[in-house]
Formats: C-alpha cells, sequence, structure tokens
C-alpha cells in the first residue's frame, strides 16, 4: 500500500520570499507523483506531476518538485512567492500503470503575508 | 483542455431527501472518474471509482446503497446522496481520467458543497 506524508500543516512565509512544501512516500511498487493546490471552496488544480524520466519537474505558476528516490521525496518549491499563492497544497501518489487510485496527503497550508 | 464541471456548486437540502451531483468531462472522454469527500481544513478522501458502463468500485466504509453512483456515458457521472442527514453535509469533489493522451492524470471539478439541515 502507498501512503503520502506532508510534513508540514501550515507554512507561513512572506511575500517574494523561497519556500519549500515537503512531500514524502512510501511505496513497494513504482509510483507517479503529483502536487495540486486548492483554493478556498474549490476542486484542486493540478500543478505538476512527476510520472519518469527527468528528476527536476516544472510546473505552472513558477512552481517545481524534485522527484529522490533514495530519500522517496517529492518536495514542491518555489523561489519567490506571490500573496496569490496563498492556498492548499496536496501531495498525491498513485501506482504507474494499470488503475491509478490517488491517495493524497494531509496538505499544507501556505499562508503568504505582504 | 482538461475542464471537469460540476452542478451544483451549493446545495442545501432537508434531512431524509435525495440530492444528485452530476460531473462532466467537457472536452474529453473519461471512461474512469472518481468520487471524493473532504471534510474542513482535511485532505481528499476517495469514496468511489466510477467505470463507464459498469458498477462502481466502493472504498471500504462507504456504504454503496446510500452513495449511488452511476456513469452512463464517457462525459456523465453522477453521485447521488439517497436519505441525506447533517452528517453527510462535505465537500464533494469528483475527477476525470481521460481516455488516451495523459491516462494517468486525473482532472478535478471545482466541487460541491452539500448541506443537510
Amino acid at each position: 500500500a502507498q501512503s503520502v506524508t506532508q510534513l508540514d500543516s501550515q507554512v507561513p512565509v512572506f511575500e517574494e520570499a523561497p519556500v519549500e512544501l515537503r512531500c514524502n512516500y512510501s511505496s513497494s511498487v513504482s509510483v507517479y507523483l503529483f502536487w495540486y493546490v486548492q483554493y478556498p471552496n474549490q476542486g484542486l488544480q493540478l500543478l505538476l506531476k512527476y510520472l519518469s524520466g527527468s528528476t527536476l519537474v516544472k510546473g505552472i505558476n513558477g512552481f517545481e518538485a524534485e522527484f529522490n528516490k533514495s530519500q522517496t521525496s517529492f518536495h514542491l518549491r518555489k523561489p519567490s512567492v506571490h500573496i496569490s499563492d496563498t492556498a492548499e497544497y496536496f501531495c498525491a501518489v498513485s501506482t504507474s500503470g494499470g488503475y491509478n487510485k490517488l491517495i493524497f496527503g494531509a496538505g499544507t497550508r501556505l499562508a503568504v503575508h505582504p | 483542455g482538461a475542464v471537469v464541471s460540476q452542478h451544483p456548486s451549493r446545495v442545501i437540502c432537508k434531512s431524509g431527501t435525495s440530492v444528485k451531483i452530476e460531473c462532466r468531462s467537457l472536452d474529453f472522454q473519461a471512461t474512469t472518474m472518481f468520487w471524493y469527500r473532504q471534510f474542513p481544513k482535511q485532505s481528499l478522501m476517495l469514496m468511489a471509482t466510477s467505470n463507464e458502463g459498469s458498477k462502481a468500485t466502493y472504498e471500504q466504509g462507504v456504504e454503496k446503497d446510500k452513495f449511488l453512483i452511476n456513469h452512463a456515458s464517457l462525459t456523465l457521472s453522477t453521485l447521488t446522496v439517497t436519505s441525506a442527514h447533517p452528517e453527510d453535509s462535505s465537500f464533494y469533489i469528483c475527477s476525470a481520467r481521460a481516455v488516451g493522451g495523459e491516462t494517468d492524470t486525473q482532472y478535478f471539478g471545482p466541487g460541491t458543497r452539500l448541506t443537510v439541515l
């Protein structure tokens, strides 16, 4: 079975500062990894995903994440955040190939302050 | 591309009534759709997987007779909450997985806020 741990429930940061949201996963098989963002009272929007290939993945809104197989991590980073980045961020994992059920982490609330 | 809609966005109903929520993939075909439930300040919990033309697969602990799922076409899945009670109040989110192309990615709808009085 797979599981996802988001180590920080809340991350406060000042505008234009860099940010890293941490995600670790557990799986005995190969996985696909995803980061989604959720704004208040909305569904989830895909930020980026890792399926295979380059371990550094670039997504929308200036976000990027790096897949580290040895550390079973997929941390999300942005070099300079904006107020509009304030939202809930979810890391998710699914098994590669076949039926792909997403397992979500508990989420990290990113609060960007002026 | 890859737009998923849900209707209604908000619904308030009386206890004991049934509520239907629609999930549509607008610009792609989806053989598989997923239904999630999200409580305030919590993560998404998968309720069931809906496959076009076949019975839904429910996660452990989810009552299939209470949460009826129908996936009648490649662009539409419905979730009916039967005999709703206040404890069913929640944010329900669907997602769809595209046929071909990026089959390993789920695209999410905007969610439906259900309030049962």
